[in-house]
């Protein structure tokens, strides 16, 4: 089975800590994506990487930048955290060939006072 | 960026069927797909259609597609409470590995 984990949870942080949110997957996938999730806005691209040290925007990348140093691990940074980043964060990965199945991460649920 | 269109909220009997309902715009998607998401939990891919098939059927889920009127419903037979969750429609954007998700129908299934 492919597993996309997560490294929390649950995080609370405050405005203008610089946070990283970490995401492995370990089926040797080629794609890895951050999506953000908000009620009523559905999932929103945030980056995505389709090889190491690879990236590409999303459609809200503003605020965030993405590190892949390692075809496993995908992270995602907020340089200096404000409420309007609390959301809930998943991360994917895919092989890159049709029918091209993302395999979601549990989420990590961020809140910052 | 496209927008995929979903009803926010779907109620249905225990044992009636439900029909989930999106609109796409990428007339070059390739692949649309059904994500489910349950409480807590990241999405899993429930089912998904190649564009040029009109309908797919999978035990209790039946997913049709009007590619003229970019519409792409999902029905679910004899809903059971197990079913209650979040369905996503998705779309391939210009058919390549970059998905654009709609905005997620919450299906609550009452006794």
């Amino acid at each position: 089975d492919v597993k996309v984990t997560q490294s929390s949870r649950y995080l609370v942080k405050r405005t203008g800590e610089k946070v990283f949110l970490e995401c492995v997957q370990d089926m040797d996938h080629e794609n890895m994506f951050w999506y953000r999730q908000d009620p009523g806005l559905g999932l929103r691209l945030i980056y995505f990487s389709y090889d190491v040290k690879m990236k590409e925007k999303g459609d809200i990348p503003e605020g965030y930048s993405v590190s892949r140093e390692k075809k496993e691990r995908f992270s995602l940074i907020l340089e200096s955290a404000s409420t309007n980043q609390t959301s809930m964060y998943l991360c994917a990965s895919s092989q890159n060939r049709s029918p091209y199945e993302q395999y979601f991460g549990p989420g990590t649920r961020l809140t910052v006072t | 960026g496209e927008d995929v269109e979903q009803s926010l909220f779907l109620s249905v009997r225990e044992g009636d069927s439900s029909v989930i309902n999106c609109t796409y715009t990428d007339s070059s998607s390739t692949y649309l797909y059904w994500y489910k998401q349950e409480p807590g939990a990241g999405l899993q891919l429930l089912t998904y259609i190649f564009s040029n098939m009109d309908m797919k059927q999978d035990q209790r889920l039946t997913v049709l597609l009007n590619k003229k009127d970019k519409h792409l419903s999902l029905r679910i037979a004899d809903t059971q409470t197990g079913d209650s969750a979040i369905y996503f429609c998705a779309e391939s954007m210009g058919g390549g590995n970059k998905l654009t998700f709609g905005t997620g129908t919450q299906l609550k299934v009452e006794l």
